[in-house]
């Protein structure tokens, strides 16, 4: 049974470029959520996407976006690259309904020069 | 929102012996508190979780207590092992909803000396 799988694992771009990350949830989960872990943090919540919509969005600008496929796959975007977008970017996978935890996949490592 | 704080940042302790983390929560709402372990390299990992009706909950050696009036909860270990050795997050939910929204504290770098 597979896990949150995500893709690529490392990423170097440069400041103003676009970038766009890839998430597969866990076998059996539909709602899918990212977050960013800087250096030394815990994870901060960026949006969850459920049934193909946006649901909910943490206090990050308008250049994250994101997007769920019908298969519950996930994108995340982030356009005009800031040197602070350096992080390393979670997706958490879970299924609807009270008492699902969060299961995460290993994150991209994202660095912006 | 809800705002974790997580003591200590580091801790080491000789294997074998008991480890002890402690977080407190802002938010009253919060009603679900998972531990999660994040080794080098990889994602975090669910470890144990425990929601508002449960004073305390055990898994083998870990164990979590909540202590709803103080808003605070603690992660305990016994008889660590070197591959007890990671940073371990604890977190709040957002106010009790089933978003899957979480508070995280900024971590415990544990360390376990053979």
């Amino acid at each position: 049974d597979a896990g949150v799988t995500q893709s690529p694992t490392h990423l170097i771009k440069t400041r103003g470029q676009q970038v766009t990350l890839r998430c597969s949830p866990k076998s059996g989960h539909d709602t899918v959520s990212w977050y960013q872990q800087a250096l030394g943090q815990g994870p901060q919540f960026i949006f969850q996407y459920y049934e193909e919509e946006e649901r909910q969005r943490g206090n990050f600008p308008d250049r994250f976006s994101g997007h769920q496929f019908p298969n519950y796959s996930s994108e995340l975007n982030v356009n005009a690259l800031l040197l602070g977008d350096s992080a390393l970017y979670l997706c958490a996978s879970s299924s609807t309904g009270v008492g699902s935890p969060l299961h995460f996949g290993n994150g991209t490592r994202l660095t912006v020069t | 929102g809800e705002n974790v704080e997580q003591h200590p940042s580091t801790l080491s302790v000789q294997e074998g012996d008991s480890a002890v983390i402690k977080c407190t929560y802002s938010d009253s709402a919060s009603n679900y508190f998972p531990w999660y372990k994040q080794e080098l390299g990889k994602g975090p990992q669910l470890i144990i979780d425990i929601r508002s009706n449960v004073g305390e909950k055990k898994d083998q050696r870990i164990a979590v207590t909540l202590n709803k009036t103080a808003k605070h909860f603690s992660l305990h270990i016994t008889e660590t092992q070197p591959e007890d050795s990671a940073v371990y997050f604890c977190a709040a939910d957002d106010r009790g909803s089933t978003l899957g929204r979480l508070y995280f504290g900024r971590g415990t770098q544990l360390t376990v000396w053979p």
